[in-house]
């Protein structure tokens, strides 16, 4: 079955330190991983996707089959990452989109 | 581009009655369309798949005859709440596949706060 851990509810930090939210997936065959971000009041975004390997925002997450994770990690947090994060999986040839229950990025001044 | 126009955002409605919300991709077409439903500070849980001229793929556990999708063109999917329950007081999200040259994610609208008093 595919699922999606994510098991922080919420990660707060001080500006400038480093940031790592943990996803974990469960998935038999190839996965394709996102980490989608919402701002408050605001829609889901797409922040990455694991095969196009991009950096968005300072952020970068790297696929590591052999841990079956998907951590999202950027290196100095900004007040404005303060966000809900949001983990996600796509399954081979369904396009469903599997989603983990989130994490509350709250950075500090 | 990409965009998904979701309407209404907010509505209350009496318990009993059917509730009517709307998806529309603006700038592209939507063969697959999806909604969601989102509980306070918990994560989306898929409902169905909406394909364009064909019947939704519903999850399991979602009362299909309760959450009717009707997807009739490539632009426009819409979610009907019939005989709403307070229970159904929810906020639901609907999204599309977005495809160039390919698969490349998803894009979501803003969401529909329903309430049912």
């Amino acid at each position: 079955a595919q699922r999606v851990t994510q098991p922080e509810k919420l990660l707060s930090v001080f500006k400038g330190a480093p940031v790592e939210l943990k996803c974990n997936y469960s998935y038999s065959g190839s996965p394709e991983l996102f980490w989608y971000v919402q701002y408050s009041r605001q829609r889901l975004q797409l922040l990455l996707r694991h095969i196009s390997r991009e950096s968005i925002k300072g952020f970068t997450a790297d696929l590591n089959k052999g841990e079956t994770s998907f951590h999202l990690k950027k290196p100095f947090a900004q007040e404005e990452d303060s966000a809900m994060y949001y983990c996600a999986l796509k399954g081979g040839a369904t396009n469903k989109l599997i989603f983990g229950t989130g994490t509350l990025l709250a950075v500090q001044p | 581009g990409a965009v998904v126009s979701q309407h209404p955002s907010r509505v209350i409605c009496k318990s009993g009655t059917s509730v009517k919300i709307e998806c529309r991709s603006l700038d592209f077409q939507a063969t697959t369309m999806f909604w969601y439903r989102q509980f306070p500070k918990q994560s989306l849980m898929l409902m169905a798949t909406s394909n364009e001229g064909s019947k939704a793929t519903y999850e399991q556990g979602v009362e299909k005859d309760k959450f009717l999708i009707n997807h009739a063109s490539l632009t426009l999917s819409t979610l009907t709440v019939t005989s709403a329950h307070p229970e159904d007081s929810s906020f639901y999200i609907c999204s599309a596949s977005v495809s160039r040259g390919g698969f490349y994610g998803y894009t979501f609208g803003s969401g529909t706060r329903l309430t049912v008093v």
